[in-house]
């Protein structure tokens, strides 16, 4: 199946630091999903986002679903540490067929 | 709501054993999905339902996985002889209207 590249594949922060990542697809999509994964857990949904150029926040995380449709961000501001984990993005085209990103792995250290 | 609920969450069996993964649903929603998540490969779709009906199975590895939805609130993944490849974490999701995709905690396997 189709896999987005999501980057960067790790990240080593300050507590405190703003994070920025990204998800790029060649194909186009209508929906993009962000998620974070606790060790031992599933993915939790963060944001979803249904049109291009859409800008939603939740709390101190904001993301982006891109004019072009073919990419997404997700911004983290003044980092906390547990805001340690994975984040993946996942995009669909029909709504029910996701692909998902390779994910970012987040350390913060104190 | 409950969320998505899996079971077991860890399951520990022998080559050529038989293992059967359970997932509820969140009630209400009429998709679900089947994931397998691996170091190598990320997370993978196997299978998705559809109102209980299979709509792709293009992402079952082999003739040794099956999957089934009876009902709008249960579903299996069965895997049948199971293989030391198979070891992996086995997700399930739901959505409503494929608007967004809630994942249960998982069912960790490990085929010895």
């Amino acid at each position: 199946g189709q896999q987005l590249n999501q980057s960067p594949q790790s990240m080593f922060i300050q507590e405190g630091e703003d994070v920025s990542m990204n998800c790029t697809s060649s194909s186009i999509f209508n929906t993009w999903l962000w998620y974070k994964q606790d060790p031992g857990e599933g993915p939790v949904l963060l944001i979803a986002l249904y049109k291009a150029g859409e800008l939603t926040s939740n709390g101190r995380l904001t993301a982006q679903f891109g004019i072009t449709r073919k990419d997404s961000f997700l911004n983290i501001s003044a980092s906390i540490p547990s805001d340690v984990g994975i984040y993946f993005c996942a995009g669909s085209k029909t709504g029910n067929q996701f692909y998902f990103g390779t994910g970012t792995s987040l350390t913060v250290i104190p | 709501d409950a969320g998505v609920i899996q079971s077991p969450r860890h399951e520990v069996t022998e080559m050529g054993q038989e293992v059967t993964l359970r997932c509820k649903p969140i009630s209400g929603h009429n998709s679900l999905f089947w994931y397998r998540q691996t170091m190598m490969r990320g997370l993978e779709l196997l299978i998705y339902f559809n109102n209980n009906v299979p709509i792709d199975d293009s992402g079952m590895p082999e003739d040794r996985f099956s999957a089934k939805m009876p009902n709008a609130s249960f579903s299996t993944l069965k895997i049948q002889p199971s293989e030391p490849r198979d070891s992996a974490v086995y997700f399930c999701a739901s959505s409503l209207e494929g608007e967004k995709l809630f994942f249960g905690s998982g069912t960790q396997l490990s085929v010895l």
